[in-house]
């Protein structure tokens, strides 16, 4: 089992510029998120998905969009990267949103925006 | 409303013990430990309910206390391995889908 796969590890934009994180699992998770990692701030929510077609905001989700289409499948895009979106990245999924499921993290997208 | 993991930093060598707190202002229903090596991704430790349970995982536990609406994460024996950044993440509906993460707690030993 591959767990949950984030693509690409690292990358530079320019302000302005759009991309798509993308993020997968094939563990047949009903519940996925995007989380940003600042220094000194943790980990904060930014969307969050608890099934195909269902998807709803977090802590800071402003400059973010995201769809889910498939189970599988949570791309997050940003539409118009500004500098203060320079972070770490972190896709999580778990098998459902009850208060006893774990999160299993992807391996992070580190995220420079010049 | 964030929570407030104390102390931010510790230092210890092989052997010793450490305690991690987490508290919130807000009533709880599970907090989730984390522990983060650097440049990894943070892996899960541990889910504690309301009700007060303690749980362990080797030589690593967590208590829960409902009315002061903290955790706190034993390390005992702390082996070199230990090191890393802990989070925990509260819960208050009963529905993780909105964990909210403490800053963290960065966790050093030495040999």
């Amino acid at each position: 089992n591959a767990g949950v796969t984030q693509t690409p590890k690292f990358q530079v934009l320019k302000t302005g510029q759009s991309m798509t994180l993308q993020c997968a699992q094939d563990m047949n998770h009903e519940y996925m998120s995007w989380y940003r990692q600042d220094p000194g701030m943790g980990l904060r929510l930014i969307h969050y998905s608890v099934g195909a077609g269902i998807t709803d905001q977090g802590e800071v989700p402003n400059g973010y969009n995201v769809s889910r289409s498939t189970t599988e499948d949570f791309p997050l895009r940003l539409l118009s990267a500004a500098p203060s979106q320079t972070s770490v990245y972190f896709c999580a999924s778990s098998y459902s949103m009850r208060a006893n499921e774990k999160l299993f993290f992807g391996s992070g997208t580190q995220l420079s925006v010049l | 409303q964030q929570p407030v993991q104390s102390p931010q930093a510790v230092i210890l060598r092989e052997g010793e013990d450490a305690v991690i707190n987490c508290s919130s202002s807000k009533a709880l229903y599970s907090v989730h430990w984390y522990r983060q090596k650097h440049g990894e991704a943070p892996v899960f430790l541990m889910i504690l309910l309301k009700g007060g349970e303690q749980k362990g995982h080797d030589k690593i536990s967590a208590s829960f206390n409902e009315k002061k609406q903290q955790s706190s994460l034993y390390l005992t024996a702390s082996q070199l391995s230990y090191s890393g950044t802990y989070f925990c993440g509260t819960d208050h509906s009963g529905s993780a889908r909105q964990l909210t993460f403490g800053s963290g707690t960065q966790l050093t030993v030495l040999p």
